[in-house]
């Protein structure tokens, strides 16, 4: 397995705050993703990059902004939380940007957006 | 508007027998399918993958089936054992490394 950890784990914050979560991982993987899962839709993609300060947005990225200022470092800030974006967020690496190139998740970040 | 559905959010089988769970598509662009596994608290890690250019992809006890006409794939676990008890997701790219995921499935084997 690709060694991705996430932080936190678990937060709680309240409306209009920024938060940000961190993707760190050991693997030396190009493509990084922020993913959210929520009920009734599976996982989402909300940014993602393909190399150091490059990144693009994914299918649900309002309201979100990603930076990645080295290879192993993905993070994902939430500018003012809102309730909608209560969720559990995934972050995924692969070593190539290809559909049958596997893609390796870490444990996720529960949030909680009062 | 999701692309890929799992109409069956969950599903309880005896240990020993076969799981079958299901997916279908509406984007003819999908050619490249994967299924996902999910424990609690942990994140989605890969099971099986199909290419739009076969029609059967077999990993052990996994097998997926894909019936382009149809817009369907299947999942087939023989035997179930109560490891396999988790969320499944379903998955498709067309032609690159952005996947459409399914709502998932949450199979529960029964000893």
């Amino acid at each position: 397995d690709a060694g991705i950890t996430q932080s936190p784990r678990h937060k709680v914050t309240e409306t209009g705050t920024p938060v940000t979560l961190r993707c760190h991982q050991t693997e030396n993987h190009r493509y990084m993703y922020w993913y959210r899962q929520d009920p009734g839709h599976g996982l989402r993609l909300i940014h993602y990059s393909y190399g150091v300060k490059d990144t693009d947005k994914g299918e649900v990225s309002d309201g979100y902004s990603v930076s990645r200022s080295k290879t192993e470092d993905f993070l994902l800030t939430l500018e003012s939380a809102t309730s909608s974006q209560t969720s559990v967020y995934f972050c995924a690496t692969s070593p190539r940007a290809l559909a049958s190139e596997t893609q390796y998740f870490g444990p996720g970040t529960r949030l909680l957006v009062l | 508007d999701q692309q890929v559905k799992q109409n069956s959010p969950s599903l309880s089988v005896q240990e020993g027998r076969i799981s079958i769970l299901n997916c279908d598509y509406t984007n003819s662009m999908f050619d490249y399918f994967l299924w996902y596994k999910k424990y609690p608290a942990e994140g989605p890690t890969f099971l099986i993958s199909i290419s739009s250019i076969k029609d059967k992809n077999e990993d052990g006890r996994f097998t997926v089936f894909l019936n382009k006409s149809a817009k369907h794939l299947s999942l087939h676990i023989v035997p179930s054992q109560p490891g396999d008890s988790a969320v499944y997701f379903c998955a498709a790219s067309a032609n690159d490394y952005k996947l459409s995921f399914g709502a998932g499935t949450t199979v529960t084997v029964r000893a």
